[in-house]
């Protein structure tokens, strides 16, 4: 079955940087677009980014421009994202979901981020 | 920015009709996806394209627009059914060009 299966829970210090892989399965990784979406603790969702995992092209919330970057690994699978210069407001349950008509039709699990000193 | 406007609740006994809304500015001209959120788990997609459900998505869920507001309509509603719906468009001039709405928490009375 299609599933989307991220790492795991991250603990990091103000300043520095985080990286999240998101493995797919069940479905032709490169006919499909991946994107992250994060959750800080009691909110709603917000949209970061998205990759065209086939060509690898990105494109990024102008609140994330700078500090964020979405690579692949077509023979693995995988969908990676990284976050630098982390601050205590980047504390928040990170998402990757597949995109299909700009609609998210399946999510991963959720990688908790915890940005503390 | 395109900005999406729900209701932080909404109550409905079991049994009900539920129906939670979505305001935004012209939301009749693009699509409106809809998840469903439980407690300490990732979001579901349960209507996309304003009205159409994903397989094994039951058709006690429905969606629908009118004006500058789309609705998500949960009948016969369950104790299963309780929690947080957000609503979502794709809008190319935003800074954050998938839009959500702020989640309506359903609570099942």
């Amino acid at each position: 079955q299609v599933q989307l299966v991220q790492s795991g829970t991250e603990v990091q210090k103000p300043g520095a940087s985080v990286k999240v892989s998101c493995k797919a399965s069940g479905y032709t990784f490169t006919n499909y677009y991946i994107h992250w979406v994060r959750q800080a603790p009691g909110q709603g969702l917000e949209w970061m980014g998205i990759i065209n995992a086939s060509a690898g092209s990105t494109s990024y919330a102008q609140t994330f421009q700078g500090r964020l970057t979405l690579t692949r690994d077509t023979s693995a699978r995988t969908v990676y994202m990284e976050l630098n210069s982390l601050r205590s407001d980047d504390t928040a349950v990170y998402y990757c979901a597949r995109d299909r008509s700009d609609a998210f039709d399946m999510w991963g699990q959720g990688t908790k981020v915890t940005v503390s000193s | 920015s395109y900005v999406l406007t729900q209701a932080p609740s909404v109550s409905v006994a079991p049994g009900q009709t539920a129906s939670i809304p979505c305001g935004g500015n012209r939301i009749g001209r693009k699509s409106v996806h809809w998840y469903q959120q439980k407690e300490g788990q990732a979001p579901v997609l349960v209507v996309y394209k304003d009205s159409a459900r994903p397989s094994g998505i039951p058709e006690r869920f429905s969606g629908s627009k009118s004006g500058n507001t789309a609705t998500l309509t949960i009948s016969r509603v369950e104790a299963g059914d309780e929690a947080d719906y957000f609503c979502q468009v794709w809008d190319s001039r935003s800074d954050h060009a998938w839009v959500f709405g702020g989640g309506t928490k359903l609570t099942v009375l």
